[in-house]
């Protein structure tokens, strides 16, 4: 597609719900992020893939989180047993290499958890 | 590690004023620095970026120097418009990962 488009775009879960958020990269690009972005701060690191392999994933923040591109195209980001401190915006960016090429961002999945 | 610290907000100008948002990194090696905005209700966009020491980057009026010297890359614009309106973020990256500033809101009224 023209950009990185991310499902659902809006996230209820009630706590300790398990949830999946899906990234549909930029066709033909290689490189996959996922940043985790809580209200008023600047987006963080989760996790990187080149193709299908997960180079990095030391931005988890506890092992309830886990990603998948199985592919190498579609992504998932999944939660597990969701937490209160879990609620921010997911973002997921796609790039045809680092990140001197520029990434392009999709619009997030905003994740609340009651 | 390396990590961004930027101006706080928000910020509020006239349309036509002179807009500065300050940015200074600490990293190892040499980063490559961007600005990123976020438009209400969009995603993050390129802004500008510059990949080496006193590169200039520049786009949609807004101009950034990579200033080695002074660990700084601060980003201006000579007369903002109301469009100009949205959260904008300094970032740096060593290797294929960005590492973010906690942002800065820009309101321009008219």
């Amino acid at each position: 597609g023209a950009g990185v488009s991310q499902s659902p775009r809006y996230k209820v879960a009630k706590r300790g719900q398990d949830v999946a958020l899906r990234c549909d990269p930029i066709s033909g690009h290689v490189s996959l992020f996922w940043y985790q972005q809580a209200l008023g701060q600047g987006p963080e690191f989760l996790t990187y893939f080149q193709n299908e392999a997960q180079l990095d994933k030391s931005g988890l923040p506890s092992d309830r989180f886990f990603a998948e591109r199985p592919e190498g195209s579609v992504s998932t980001l999944k939660i597990q047993r969701t937490q209160q401190e879990d609620s921010a915006v997911y973002l997921c960016a796609s790039s045809v290499g680092t990140a001197n090429y520029g990434y392009t961002f999709g619009s997030g999945t905003r994740l609340t958890v009651v | 590690g390396d990590s961004v610290t930027q101006m706080e907000g928000p910020v509020t100008l006239s349309e036509e004023a002179f807009l500065t948002i300050n940015c200074t990194y600490t990293a190892t090696g040499y980063p490559s620095l961007f600005w990123y905005v976020q438009y209400p209700g969009e995603g993050l966009q390129l802004l500008l970026k510059a990949t080496k020491a006193d590169d200039k980057g520049s786009n949609k009026g807004f101009e950034a120097t990579y200033r080695k010297e002074t660990t700084s890359f601060h980003l201006e614009k000579g007369s903002v418009q109301v469009s100009d309106s949205a959260v904008y973020f300094c970032a740096l990256s060593g290797d294929y990962k960005l590492s973010f500033g906690a942002g800065t809101t820009v309101t321009v009224r008219a």
